[in-house]
């Protein structure tokens, strides 16, 4: 059991890319997440999805976009990275709606030169 | 949307004592969940605790408790005989019970140190 796995760990951008962050888990959980952690702002929800082909918007959307084909997977696709996307993101999921307790995988660090 | 706000950026304690982490939070729902994780410099969330609203008594895992004040929306965490490797980020989140549910709000956390 892995839990949840996101790739890469690093990554660094030019302004203008696109880039796809990707989160698998493998404890059949309905619901997963994307948060973005910045220094004294904590972690903020980008999207989320509560099955396989259901997804909606979190705090901070704008700039991504998400997918979920199956229940195993929820990629994060940045469209065209601006500096501010500059982050550590976090993939997470949970069993289901009333599941309390998060898994999170290891993150991601982007750097948007 | 909650609020959850941690006010103390970062805080030490020598090692073997006791220390304290507060947490206030904003709504105006009556059931609710509770917690307090954990963020190593290997930057992996891990839940430390959690509160149900509707539970009176207050959560206990060995070393860390909770002072879950419900009319005062204060949830603080109290982590006793302090170990170097509590060393760490503590978040503080909120999740709703009710249909709204589908989301955590953290707070933006607290930097704990402990001194040898």
């Amino acid at each position: 059991n892995a839990g949840v796995t996101q790739t890469p760990k690093f990554q660094v951008l030019k302004t203008g890319q696109s880039m796809t962050l990707q989160c698998a888990q493998d404890m059949n959980h309905e619901y997963m997440s994307w948060y973005r952690q910045d220094p004294g702002m904590g972690l903020r929800l980008i999207h989320y999805s509560v099955g396989a082909g259901i997804t909606d918007q979190g705090e901070v959307p704008n700039g991504y976009n998400v997918s979920r084909s199956t229940t195993e997977d929820f990629p994060l696709r940045l469209l065209s990275a601006a500096p501010s996307q500059t982050s550590v993101y976090f993939c997470a999921s949970r069993p289901n709606r009333s599941g309390n307790t998060i898994y999170f995988g290891e993150g991601s660090w982007l750097t948007v030169v | 949307a909650q609020t959850v706000t941690q006010s103390q950026p970062e805080m030490s304690v020598q090692e073997a004592e006791t220390v304290t982490l507060s947490c206030t939070y904003d709504t105006s729902e009556s059931d609710y969940y509770l917690f307090w994780y954990k963020q190593p410099p290997s930057r992996q969330m891990i839940l430390v605790i959690r509160q149900e609203a509707y539970k009176q008594q207050n959560a206990t895992e060995n070393r860390f408790s909770v002072n879950f004040q419900k009319a005062a929306k204060s949830f603080s965490l109290k982590i006793s005989d302090s170990q170097l490797g509590d060393a760490a980020m503590y978040f503080c989140a909120y999740r709703s019970s009710g249909n709204t549910g589908n989301q955590f709000y953290f707070g933006t956390g607290t930097s704990l140190t402990v001194i040898p």
